[in-house]
């Protein structure tokens, strides 16, 4: 049991697709990440949710929308993607509100995306 | 901008001997860095950490250690065996919305 669960773990989807992303944590954090893992490159924080609230945006297409409905549930809505979105979403939680101050990450598996 | 630089990309050693990756970083107010393990399929998970006020930490074969004024540090894995086999991750930041990543180093352990 990680504690971070995310569905589906695996998800191909033609461009005109719509889908979404799930992300559950068992924690009783407050704040949630979703971020981009591309191969052999840095991680890359799309968004943060803390206490609900999005706190971070990284200049994310619109073609990705997140929703965190509560505390311990995250979406993210995809529609009309391109084949280099394609890549390993990876949904955190970590305790700890606010911009200041570091706390561990603790990271679902993941949902490896592919667009076709 | 801030960035992590992360090397080498790629690391192999025998499987008994020491491992060394090393990280530089570029924004001088950074005063977190953590470290992650990600095996093959999973998750990354936290493996260690080092704050700005301290120079060095150790985890039974893990350390890590940290020079503020030449902005990097290392993490040191000794007496390697084939569970130490991945792909590590540093990173560096203020807060958790500004945690910027290095590009990992794939772990080789060589029986």
């Amino acid at each position: 049991e990680t504690g971070v669960t995310q569905t589906p773990r695996h998800l191909v989807m033609g461009m005109t697709n719509k889908k979404s992303l799930k992300c559950e944590q068992h924690l009783g954090h407050n704040a949630m990440y979703w971020y981009k893992q591309s191969a052999k490159k840095p991680l890359e924080l799309m968004f943060v949710y803390s206490l609900e609230e999005r706190v971070e945006n990284n200049s994310v297409p619109s073609r990705f929308s997140p929703e965190c409905p509560n505390s311990s549930h995250l979406f993210l809505h995809l529609h009309t993607l391109q084949p280099e979105d394609s890549a390993l979403y990876l949904c955190a939680s970590s305790s700890g509100a606010g911009k200041t101050g570091n706390s561990p990450l603790h990271f679902g598996n993941g949902t490896r995306l592919t667009v076709t | 901008g801030e960035n992590v630089e992360q090397h080498p990309s790629t690391l192999s050693v025998q499987e008994g001997d020491s491992a060394v990756i090393k990280c530089t970083y570029s924004d001088s107010a950074s005063n977190y860095f953590p470290w992650y393990k990600q095996e093959l399929g999973k998750r990354p998970q936290l493996i260690i950490d080092i704050r700005s006020n301290v120079g060095e930490k150790k985890d039974q074969r893990i350390a890590v250690t940290l020079n503020k004024t030449a902005k990097h540090f290392s993490l040191h894995i000794t007496e390697t065996q084939p569970e130490d086999s991945a792909v590590y991750f540093c990173a560096a930041s203020k807060s958790n919305y500004q945690l910027i990543w290095g590009a990992g180093t794939k772990l080789i352990i060589k029986p």
